[in-house]
């Protein structure tokens, strides 16, 4: 039971390129999140899918795109990478929207110079 | 939207004594408020949560407490152990029935403890 798996772990892009972040569960969970973390400011929201076909805007979603490929998988894309998108991505899953435990992976590291 | 203010960033303290990190929330409807920790290098993980029907919840060596009225709520850890050094993150949503629900996290406290 591998839970959330994040692919790329680590990645170096230029300024201006694009890239997709991979998140996968197995976890049968409806919910699933893309945070971003940075020193000194914790976990912000990037964006949320409630359940499979919806997706919706967190705190800091310019910048971003995501897609709820089915029940499984969510996926993050940068359309053109910026240095202040440096920072460690963590995909994250959850039976229900709210209310119940959030369930990480690993993190990806990103890092735009 | 929620949001989740955190205190204090930072946290020293002797091995043995107690802990205390302290959050507040801006939307009253929130009710589900999980505490998550996150070792060096490791992802964050959930350690105790609370609903808005409780006032106080204790596991161990951790208890969360919280306050409605005033829109705060509490970590505390005693007896800490050098295993207690890490990032601890404090959360809030709105409950498990609604849709538009979504975990809003503070950001962080680093917590050292002293041999």
């Amino acid at each position: 039971n591998a839970g959330v798996t994040q692919t790329p772990k680590f990645q170096v892009l230029k300024t201006g390129q694009s890239m997709t972040l991979q998140c996968a569960q197995d976890m049968n969970h409806n919910s699933m999140y893309w945070y971003r973390q940075d020193p000194g400011m914790g976990l912000r929201l990037i964006y949320y899918s409630a359940s499979e076909g919806t997706t919706d805007k967190g705190e800091v979603p310019n910048g971003y795109n995501v897609s709820r490929l089915n029940k499984r998988e969510f996926s993050l894309r940068l359309e053109s990478a910026a240095p202040s998108q440096t920072s460690v991505y963590f995909c994250a899953s959850s039976e229900f929207p709210g209310g119940t435990e959030a369930f990480f992976g690993q993190g990806t590291r990103l890092t735009v110079v | 939207g929620e949001n989740v203010e955190q205190h204090p960033s930072t946290l020293s303290v002797q091995e043995g004594d107690s802990a205390v990190i302290k959050c507040t929330y801006s939307d009253s409807a929130s009710n589900y408020f999980p505490w998550y920790k996150q070792e060096l290098g490791k992802r964050p993980q959930l350690i105790i949560d609370i609903r808005s029907n409780v006032g106080e919840k204790k596991d161990q060596r951790i208890a969360v407490t919280l306050n409605k009225t005033a829109k705060h709520f509490s970590l505390h850890i005693t007896e800490t152990q050098p295993e207690d050094s890490a990032v601890y993150f404090c959360a809030a949503s709105l409950d498990v029935y609604s849709s538009a629900s979504k975990i809003i996290f503070g950001s962080g406290t680093r917590l050292s403890i002293r041999p």
